[in-house]
């Protein structure tokens, strides 16, 4: 089956910790995305990378990082200055090349602070 | 940062019958509007990518149609079903940009 998956499916943060998010994907695409929900608003992007070694910040990269080492992985660490970091994440990816090409979802990581 | 509205942000109807909601976005340096389905506990599933203004997509009973000039698309759902209870998102793109700009979706529940 191709998709993508996401672990964990909860992750609990205590103060001053850094976490990581996992994303894979078997579907052989070059772009690949993170975004994070909050209640009563749009999904945001986090950071996005078009090619294996390179990414680039979205609009609210503050207190992440991320790595682009393997085609079909895409890690999002939250660092300990991100101070609000409850929230819904969902990595997605796409083919890649094209401007605002269809992107296809993870089922999501919820993160919540301890 | 652009600002994609949708509305309403919740709609409850009966099984069968029709429904229609919208997205708004900047008309200028549009390149493209995505609409997306999310269910409960699934992942996002893209329903329709529009270009060109007057543009009409329809998969099932869904479709979308798409003004540029204006900057709005509308979503209709004909005969809705309770599988159709999801919450559904439009996403605009600027030209020469891959992001996507997400709206905070519509909220739609069938009662059977």
């Amino acid at each position: 089956d191709g998709g993508i998956t996401q672990s964990p499916k909860y992750l609990f943060r205590k103060e001053g910790q850094n976490v990581t998010l996992s994303c894979e994907q078997n579907l052989n695409h070059d772009a690949m995305y993170w975004y994070r929900q909050d209640p009563g608003q749009g999904l945001r992007l986090i950071y996005y990378s078009q090619i294996v070694n390179d990414f680039q910040k979205g609009d609210i990269a503050e207190g992440y990082s991320v790595s682009r080492e393997k085609k079909e992985s895409f890690p999002l660490t939250v660092t300990s200055a991100q101070k609000n970091p409850t929230a819904f994440y969902l990595c997605a990816s796409s083919i890649g090349g094209t401007f605002g090409e269809t992107q296809y979802f993870g089922p999501g990581t919820r993160l919540l602070v301890l | 940062i652009l600002n994609v509205e949708q509305s309403p942000q919740s709609l409850h109807v009966q099984e069968g019958d029709s429904t229609n909601f919208t997205c708004s976005f900047p008309s200028s340096n549009f390149y493209a509007l995505h609409w997306y389905r999310w269910e409960t506990a699934k992942s996002p599933e893209a329903l329709f990518v529009m270009t060109l203004n007057g543009d009409e997509k329809k998969k099932g009973r869904i479709s979308a149609t798409l003004n540029t000039k204006e900057g709005y698309s509308y979503l209709y759902i004909k005969g809705s079903q309770p599988e159709d209870s999801a919450t559904y998102l439009c996403a605009s793109v600027m030209d020469s940009s891959y992001k996507l700009i997400f709206g905070s979706g519509t909220r739609l529940l069938v009662r059977p």
